[in-house]
């Protein structure tokens, strides 16, 4: 069983804090991992997607790395707002199938 | 363009009843998935269609079956619904490797 953790469950920063979340998979045939991004009673919404061992996007503060060979990658968001409030979601794919494994994602409340 | 839509949003079943659980997509992609999100599970994989004219089981697929009945629309059916099916039913979509997820709404699933 291909198992995908995020880390830490939940979390509550100070507007303004930066922030980081890990999200840890198989390091071998590794195909794909996506970084969601889902607010309470609506649907998730994609951050970005990472295909390549080093891949580094960036959206406005929102950044994230990966590294396929140790099987992780960080989620980072700078200077954290209070509309940053919701849940983080990792997905990765393993090569030779079209699966998408979810992590329980990482609840991040921001304080004003 | 709508994107991914759902239907019905919210059900009501008693428990042995059946129904059937639409999902369409505008956006001409490739594969189309459901999940359903369970508190503390994630969104955890029930059946995928990788292309027209296949469907694979995910995660957790008792319980339901699937038709990917043309490129646009993927079902899901309970043929006799249990409590344990409560949940919150998601629809998704995506084109090719370098693509996302695109999401439908959700739809709440109640038996009784």
């Amino acid at each position: 069983i291909l198992n995908v953790e995020q880390s830490p469950q939940s979390l509550h920063v100070q507007e303004g804090d930066s922030t980081n979340f890990t999200c840890s998979f198989p390091s071998s045939n590794f195909y794909a991992l996506h970084w969601y991004r889902w607010e309470t009673a609506k649907s998730p919404e994609a951050l970005f997607v990472m295909t390549l061992n080093g891949d580094e996007k960036k959206k406005g503060r929102i950044s994230a790395t990966l590294n396929t060979k140790e099987g992780y990658s960080y989620l980072y968001i700078k200077g954290s707002q209070p509309e940053d409030s919701a849940t983080y979601l990792c997905a990765f794919r393993p090569s030779g199938t079209y699966k998408y494994i979810f992590g329980t994602g990482t609840r991040l409340k921001v304080l004003a | 363009n709508a994107g991914v839509t759902q239907t019905p949003k919210f059900q009501v079943l008693k428990t042995g009843q059946s129904m059937t659980l639409q999902c369409a997509q505008d956006m001409n992609h490739n594969s189309m998935y459901w999940y359903r999100q369970d508190p503390g599970m994630g969104l955890r994989l029930i059946y995928y269609s990788a292309s027209e004219g296949t469907t694979d089981k995910g995660e957790v697929p008792n319980g339901y079956n699937v038709s990917r009945l043309n490129k646009r629309e993927f079902s899901l059916r309970l043929e006799s619904a249990a409590p344990s099916q409560t949940s919150v039913y998601f629809c998704a979509s995506i084109q090719d490797r370098g693509g996302t997820q695109y999401f439908g709404p959700g739809t709440r699933l109640l038996v009784l």
